[in-house]
């Protein structure tokens, strides 16, 4: 079983659209979580950290469920911009990355 | 713009070669990482180095030798690799390690022959 585990992909939505990214973890150790942005050909970064009350940047917000051990992302109003790869990131002593979900925002 | 730098950007190597790849962090970081690629698959953590000292081999062949001469700078060193080890490998850093965010430079490309 993968340590962090993603939505296959690709998702393509169209300019404005709302899209979720859903995540799940398999070490109950982990303590941090991230989602992490990588564009094509480009190193990872960050996106934002996610809290356990939930944690809002803008058009992005991100959620924590510990019981569940889930992780998500909603992206509103989604632009073309926003087209990526979205990694989700556990951290149990070192960071783990999920394989990524991949976003396409079209016109 | 990324305050790691890697070099080469792109590498293409015979399997009896030995190369090696240089990783500089301009941000007064003192953890250094570095991560393998493949794809289709998850970042996989290789080597950690906190403060010039190697904290975390993630069972890495020993094909891939690491050396951390100072906080700023980060080696791999190549030799006798295989086909599958031909990935995007990323050096990153951080300040004090542990869950803090992690600047990744932009990668070299390595494909073995």
């Amino acid at each position: 079983r993968k340590e962090v585990e993603q939505d296959p992909g690709p998702f393509n939505v169209p300019e404005g659209a709302t899209v979720a990214f859903n995540c799940t973890y398999s070490n109950s150790a982990s303590q941090s979580f991230f989602w992490y942005r990588q564009d094509c050909r480009k190193e990872p970064k960050l996106l934002m950290s996610v809290y356990s009350s939930g944690n809002e940047d803008g058009r992005f917000t991100a959620q924590l469920n510990r019981a569940s051990q889930y992780i998500s992302l909603l992206i509103r109003d989604s632009k073309l911009s926003d087209s990526a790869t979205y990694l989700c990131v556990a951290w149990a002593g070192k960071l783990i990355f999920g394989q990524g979900t991949e976003l396409s925002v079209k016109p | 713009e990324t305050g790691v730098t890697q070099t080469p950007r792109h590498l293409v190597m015979g399997m009896t070669n030995k190369k090696s790849l240089k990783c500089e962090q301009h941000l007064g970081h003192n953890a250094m990482y570095w991560y393998k690629q493949s794809a289709k698959k998850p970042l996989e953590l290789m080597f950690v180095y906190s403060l010039e000292e190697r904290v975390e081999n993630n069972s890495v062949p020993s094909r891939f030798s690491p050396e951390c001469p100072n906080s700023s700078h980060l080696f791999l060193h190549l030799h006798t690799l295989q086909p599958e080890d031909s990935a995007l490998y990323l050096c990153a850093s951080s300040q004090d390690g542990g869950d803090n965010e992690q600047f990744f430079g932009p990668g070299t490309r390595l494909t073995v022959l």
